[in-house]
């Protein structure tokens, strides 16, 4: 079965640190893998897909398939990046299905 | 950007009563949706997907007969709570992705159920 794991429940850093959140998975095959934000008193939105190999709001993530990782990175943490993050991922044949970690709350102080 | 809804945003009822949350999707059609469960600064639990025109599909451990998904048309899918208990008090809500964009999926602001 399909896990994801952010061994992060709180992570605090200063304005202008570098942050890393962290995300472990385990799945068999070749996954999708995610990291969506929710802003206070907002709704999920999705922040990244590892397939698109984007940079959102400075925001990156990369695929570590030997170590099973996909953690999320931003040189220099700003106060709006504080949020839940949940790192999650999508398996072949669920269709959309999610399975999410537990989610890390980043606070970012001034 | 498509947006996802969900009524009510906030819902109290009695112990032993039962609840309708809708969720519906505004400017897209969604043949899937999936319903999740949140606890308070915990993560979202897939309780069910939603398929239109057919039976839900739930996960393990979710009782289908306490929380019974009607997905009527393109747009709405719905979550009846039946006879609730204070235990069913949870944060409910809803993804649906974009057909044949599994990928690109989009949440509701999700429902508050109290049961006292």
């Amino acid at each position: 079965a399909q896990r994801v794991t952010q061994p992060e429940k709180l992570l605090s850093v200063f304005k202008g640190a570098p942050v890393e959140l962290k995300c472990n998975y385990s799945y068999s095959g070749s996954p999708e893998l995610f990291w969506y934000v929710q802003y206070s008193r907002q709704r999920l939105q999705l922040l990244l897909r590892h397939i698109s190999r984007e940079s959102i709001k400075g925001f990156t993530a990369d695929l570590n398939k030997g170590e099973t990782s996909f953690h999320l990175k931003k040189p220099f943490a700003q106060e709006e990046d504080s949020a839940m993050y949940y790192c999650a991922l999508i398996h072949g044949t669920s269709y959309g299905k999610l399975t999410f970690g537990q989610g890390t709350i980043l606070t970012v102080h001034p | 950007g498509a947006v996802v809804s969900q009524h009510p945003s906030w819902v109290i009822c009695k112990s032993g009563t039962s609840v309708k949350i809708e969720c519906r999707s505004l400017d897209f059609q969604a043949t899937t949706m999936f319903w999740y469960r949140q606890f308070p600064k915990q993560s979202l639990m897939l309780m069910a997907t939603s398929n239109e025109g057919s039976k839900a599909t739930y996960e393990q451990g979710v009782e289908k007969d306490k929380f019974l998904i009607n997905h009527a048309s393109l747009t709405l899918s719905t979550l009846t709570v039946t006879s609730a208990h204070p235990e069913d008090s949870s944060f409910y809500i809803c993804s649906a992705p974009r057909q044949g964009r599994y990928y690109e999926q989009y949440f509701g602001p999700g429902t508050r159920l109290t049961v006292t």
